[in-house]
């Protein structure tokens, strides 16, 4: 089975552009949760999405937005991007929502924000 | 929000010896994560316990619940094992949850 697919890899953005990010979780996987991580420091936590409902969210501000789709993957969305923004932008989905459930993590994408 | 904690930051060791990182959090949990994260940024779960110990091969993760704290054991490290080691507890310390992460240890095994 695939494990947990990203897109873009790589990304560069202008101060103040808009960007998407796509996830796409394990088969079966109905949890996905997002995570930024500044370099050098541990990911941050963003959101948590189980059945297309939003039951998580970290200390982030409303330009940040997510959604997940029927299928289970997912789109980050963040507007009005800032230099901190750059960063990279992991997904991880699990089996269920409970935090006692594997965590499978996505390979990322790097944003850099110019 | 669970505060984690992780220590030692960096440790660099000579291959053969016995790695020990820490690990405390500030809220109780029903369940912690060990992860490994290796350059480029992909991010393998070694390990999710909520009491007691487990081992997988030369890795043991140990913990203690009352205390709030873990340990991961590295035994007869090998340079392959060199990678950030991190933590990371339920965000609010709920059963259904986010995760939240310590800084990590970068562990370094020369041979």
């Amino acid at each position: 089975d695939a494990g947990v697919t990203q897109s873009p890899t790589h990304l560069i953005k202008t101060r103040g552009q808009q960007v998407t990010l796509r996830c796409s979780p394990i088969s079966g996987h109905k949890s996905v949760s997002w995570y930024q991580q500044v370099l050098g420091q541990g990911p941050q936590f963003i959101f948590q999405y189980y059945e297309k409902e939003e039951r998580g969210r970290g200390n982030f501000p409303d330009r940040f937005s997510a959604r997940q789709f029927p299928n289970y993957s997912s789109e980050l969305n963040v507007n009005a991007l800032l230099l901190g923004d750059s960063a990279l932008y992991l997904c991880a989905s699990s089996l269920s929502l409970a935090v006692n459930y594997e965590q499978y993590f996505g390979p990322g994408t790097r944003l850099t924000v110019t | 929000k669970n505060e984690v904690e992780q220590s030692p930051q960096n440790l660099t060791a000579q291959e053969g010896e016995f790695i020990t990182i820490n690990c405390s959090y500030s809220v109780g949990i029903s369940a912690l994560h060990w992860l490994q994260q290796h350059p480029g940024g992909g991010i393998v779960s070694l390990f999710m316990l909520s009491s007691g110990k487990k081992k997988h091969g030369r890795l043991i993760a140990t913990i203690n619940i009352q205390e709030k704290h873990s340990s991961l054991h590295i035994t007869a490290s090998h340079p392959r094992d060199s990678a950030v080691y991190i933590c990371a507890a339920p965000y609010s310390g709920g059963g259904a949850d986010g995760l939240t992460f310590g800084k990590g240890t970068h562990l370094i095994i020369q041979p």
